[in-house]
């Protein structure tokens, strides 16, 4: 199993740019989620998906765009980049099954994304 | 609302020392806790977890955590630290909902 994959590692991108981040896992998770990371931020959650064909907002979901594929695929889109937007971002599933109590989150390797 | 606090931001230990990172929360609900490990340029993996029973939880890497209800806290413990072990540590929980929450994280540095 490769688990969580995200793609690209690396992106640098112009203001004004638009761009997708690709994100697939193999566990056949219910709930995937897009966090960005930055210096003494700690994780901030961008958006989540609780199950396939639902999408939610979290705590930071301006100048993003997401689309739940599918169980497997999770893609995030920034539609005109700005360099607030300079992170590292992170995809991750979970199970997030109360009855088979599997909750904690699988996460990918990251995208590291310069908006110059 | 829940809430999770990491009492310290770095905390610098010397190698083979012992060493304890901080995590108190807050919920209203009953919770399930966790503590991950992120390694330079590395995403999070999970260290631990506690969901019920023993108050005690051992990991991997000979970490493990306690459980304090009346104290609210989940402090991370290791006896003997190596300079491996150096990395940012997170604590998060997740309690009645799908999105759990995460601490900001405690960069232990082990010095030789």
């Amino acid at each position: 199993n490769a688990g969580v994959t995200q793609t690209p590692k690396f992106q640098v991108l112009k203001t004004g740019q638009s761009m997708t981040l690709q994100c697939a896992q193999d566990m056949n998770h219910n709930s995937m989620y897009w966090y960005r990371q930055d210096p003494g931020m700690g994780l901030r959650l961008i958006y989540y998906s609780a199950s396939e064909g639902t999408t939610d907002k979290g705590e930071v979901p301006n100048g993003y765009n997401v689309s739940r594929l599918n169980k497997r695929e999770f893609s995030l889109r920034l539609e005109s980049a700005a360099p607030s937007q300079t992170s590292v971002y992170f995809c991750a599933s979970s199970e997030a099954s109360w009855a088979s109590g599997n909750h904690e989150q699988y996460f990918g390797p990251g995208t590291r994304l310069t908006v110059t | 609302a829940q809430s999770v606090t990491q009492l310290d931001s770095q905390v610098p230990v010397f190698e083979e020392a012992p060493v304890e990172l901080r995590c108190n929360y807050s919920s209203s609900v009953s919770v399930y806790l966790f503590w991950y490990v992120q390694y330079p340029n590395q995403g999070l993996q999970l260290l631990l977890k506690y969901l019920s029973g023993s108050t005690l939880v051992k990991g991997i890497n000979g970490f493990e955590a306690e459980f304090n209800k009346s104290q609210t806290s989940f402090h991370l413990r290791k006896p003997s630290v190596h300079i491996s072990d150096t990395a940012e540590y997170f604590c998060a929980l997740r309690g009645g909902s799908y999105i759990p929450t995460f601490g900001r994280g405690t960069s232990l540095i082990v010095h030789p």
